[in-house]
């Protein structure tokens, strides 16, 4: 089982429509969770971070983390071509005591369609 | 302005070769990091230093080798020992506070052996 785990789509959305990416992780003891986005042949940038059980709101992104399920998703409401790119779910996953390691998935590319 | 550079954008290397990659940044974050990206594959950290004058061996460390004599400066060495080193090599830092872990990205070097 990979430690975190992501549909590697392509997830397709007409614009204006409400995608939702989803990202599940095998630690139980994991505290931080970040959404990147990647441009094709781009560095990623962050979208979110999320540590507290529940919805992080930040303008047309919501990031949901569900400790108890080991789940976090990332909903863009209101899609746009523009966010059409591959989205990182990381995890802060650290057994070695070393600390602030990030393991990542392997992304979910997002096509909008117009 | 503040941030990451990386040089070179793109590298080529002839076989036998070894190669730095440079990462700096004006941040002054105490945390870096260096991470390889294949095509479709997500992100596997190579090696990652908390502190300056310390590093430690990330996942995928073998033919590779850092330096942090600077607590702006963490280059990259590609050495003839990596057996496939053409890949996406990306270079993150992060602060040492409260949320200690959350990585920002420079913009890449593609290295690619010819």
């Amino acid at each position: 089982q990979k430690e975190v785990e992501q549909n590697s789509g392509p997830l397709s959305v007409p614009e204006g429509a409400i995608a939702s990416l989803n990202c599940t992780y095998s630690d139980r003891v994991s505290q931080s969770f970040f959404w990147y986005r990647q441009y094709s042949g781009k560095s990623p940038e962050l979208i979110m971070s999320i540590y507290s059980n529940g919805d992080k709101e930040d303008g047309r992104f919501t990031a949901q983390l569900n400790k108890a399920s080991q789940y976090v998703s990332l909903l863009i409401r209101d899609s746009q071509p523009s966010d059409s790119a591959t989205y990182l779910c990381a995890v802060n996953i650290d057994r070695t005591g070393g600390g602030n390691k990030l393991t990542f998935g392997t992304g979910t590319q997002l096509k909008v369609e117009l | 302005d503040g941030g990451i550079t990386q040089s070179p954008k793109y590298l080529f290397r002839k076989e036998g070769q070894n190669v730095t990659l440079s990462c700096e940044q004006n941040l002054n974050h105490d945390a870096m990091y260096w991470y390889r990206q294949d095509p479709g594959q997500g992100l596997r950290l190579i090696y990652y230093s908390q502190i300056v004058n310390d590093f430690q061996k990330g996942d995928i460390a073998e033919g590779y080798s850092v330096s942090r004599e600077k607590k702006e400066s963490f280059p990259l060495t590609v050495t003839s020992a990596q057996k496939n080193p053409t890949a996406f090599y990306l270079c993150a830092s992060a602060d040492r506070g409260r949320r200690t872990d959350t990585q920002y990205f420079g913009p890449g070097t593609r290295l690619t052996v010819l």
